[in-house]
């Protein structure tokens, strides 16, 4: 099973300053990395696939970068409905996909 | 517009069994691979069960297989999660997500909420 990794487990950023939010994995997954936005109550939302291709709708703000074990997602001027938790996904080697355990992100 | 809503949450004793629903508009179903998610409350998103979009192939994480059945019906745009011997540890909220190609996920329901206790 591969072992996803976040860091920090929460972030405080004030609004308009940069976000970069890391995830390691425990063996390569070379560039079959997503990450998902979720805030309280409400489903989890696809930002990036592919290690670094925005979903559909997603603002240019957001930005995916990295390829094996290391990865950044990079939220380039914080928005007030940017604050929620993030998530990465492998989906290298499965079963299981596996999740991160999250990045909370907070208003500094 | 593409839509999952699940169904059938609700608390149940530990032994018991529950099965959830999930249906799926405003796409052609039967195309797609499809997945339950679950999320204990306050926790991060842990895979359960995958079926593929023929229902050809199923698969399981190791702390549901033997008890969760996933299952779905095509003519009916309807995905199912057959949960016998339930547990404390499977309280959560479960949703439903449509895969593309068996990678990441671009559409999710709300979630049902489970609840396993005595």
């Amino acid at each position: 099973e591969i072992v996803m990794t976040q860091s920090p487990a929460t972030l405080s950023v004030s609004p308009g300053e940069r976000a970069t939010l890391s995830c390691r994995a425990s063996q390569s997954v070379s560039s079959n990395l997503a990450w998902y936005q979720q805030k309280p109550g409400q489903a989890p939302r696809l930002l990036i696939y592919a290690a670094s291709t925005r979903a559909t709708g997603i603002p240019a703000r957001f930005s995916g970068s990295g390829s094996g074990t290391e990865f950044t997602l990079t939220i380039s001027s914080l928005q007030s409905e940017d604050f929620a938790v993030y998530y990465c996904q492998q989906y290298k080697n499965w079963p299981p996909i596996t999740f991160g355990q999250g990045t909370r992100l907070e208003i500094k | 517009q593409v839509q999952l809503v699940e169904s059938g949450g609700g608390v149940v004793q530990p032994g018991r069994s529950l099965r959830l629903s999930c249906e799926a508009s405003g796409f052609t179903f039967s195309n797609y691979g499809m997945h339950w998610v679950r999320q204990a409350p306050g926790k991060g998103l842990e895979w359960v069960a995958l079926i593929w979009h023929d229902g050809g192939s199923k698969y399981y994480a190791d702390s549901v297989k033997g008890r969760f059945t996933i299952s779905r019906d095509n003519s009916k745009n309807m995905l199912y999660l057959q949960m016998n011997s339930l547990r404390a540890e499977d309280t959560a909220v479960y949703h439903c997500a449509r895969d593309i190609s068996s990678s990441w996920y671009d559409c999710w329901g709300q979630g049902t909420l489970v609840t396993v206790s005595s």
